[in-house]
């Protein structure tokens, strides 16, 4: 199993709406991360945890909150998001740290597209 | 200027022809990725190089270190490999994180 499963596919939620998205592997990897990707320009990190603990936050607004319940899950908790926060989100994992090159494939999901109003 | 720079930004190729996308940084890495995104948003890890040259199937990575550039090739290319292509750094000391290339958007034509 080398797949990263994420739902929903597709949310469309108001601004003042609680959701959440949804991120699984079952890799046995430690390192999972969440990535924001407007159209036609590259990801760009949001965070990064590795053993489970928040390694990495990029500055991200606390209207988005991460959680790593274990090794094998990764949430994004939204709330309160503005429209310029629509963009497809993506988790990723890797087996370690991605800095560590042996064998450190990163592996993404087909992504959640999300649409605020 | 961008750490992480690709060319073409983008191509149209006829099918069967050899396409050739290049990678050039600027920083000091540990590893580069090639990585390949359909329109539905998934992306695929192609390539991890750290040096030299690695083949899989059509696809062919090459890595220069010391000129800090790389190149992805695709023989005998086809409609399916249509999508983009980014390139993305990890850099020496930089922790947990790629750096992105603006991505090769490829459009292979019967």
């Amino acid at each position: 199993d080398t797949e990263v499963t994420q739902t929903p596919k597709h949310l469309v939620m108001g601004m003042t709406n609680k959701k959440s998205l949804k991120c699984e592997q079952h890799m046995g990897h430690r390192a999972m991360y969440w990535y924001k990707q407007k159209a036609k320009k590259p990801p760009e990190l949001m965070f990064v945890y590795s053993y489970e603990k928040l390694s990495i936050n990029e500055s991200v607004p606390s209207r988005f909150s991460p959680e790593c319940p274990n090794s094998s899950l990764l949430n994004l908790h939204l709330h309160a998001l503005q429209p310029e926060d629509s963009a497809l989100y993506l988790c990723a994992s890797s087996q370690g740290p991605v800095e560590r090159t042996s064998g450190n494939t990163i592996y993404f999901g087909e992504g959640s597209w999300l649409t605020v109003v | 200027k961008n750490e992480v720079e690709q060319s073409p930004q983008n191509l149209t190729a006829q099918e069967g022809e050899f396409i050739t996308i290049n990678c050039s940084y600027s920083v000091g890495i540990s590893a580069l990725h090639w990585l390949q995104q359909h329109p539905g948003g998934g992306i695929v890890s192609l390539f991890m190089l750290s040096s030299g040259k690695k083949k899989h199937g059509r696809l062919i990575a090459t890595i220069n270190i010391q000129e800090k550039h790389s190149s992805l090739h695709i023989t005998a290319s086809h409609p399916r490999d249509s999508a983009v292509y980014i390139c993305a750094v990890i850099t020496a000391g930089g922790g947990n994180k790629l750096t992105f290339g603006t991505g090769t958007q490829l459009k292979v034509e019967l």
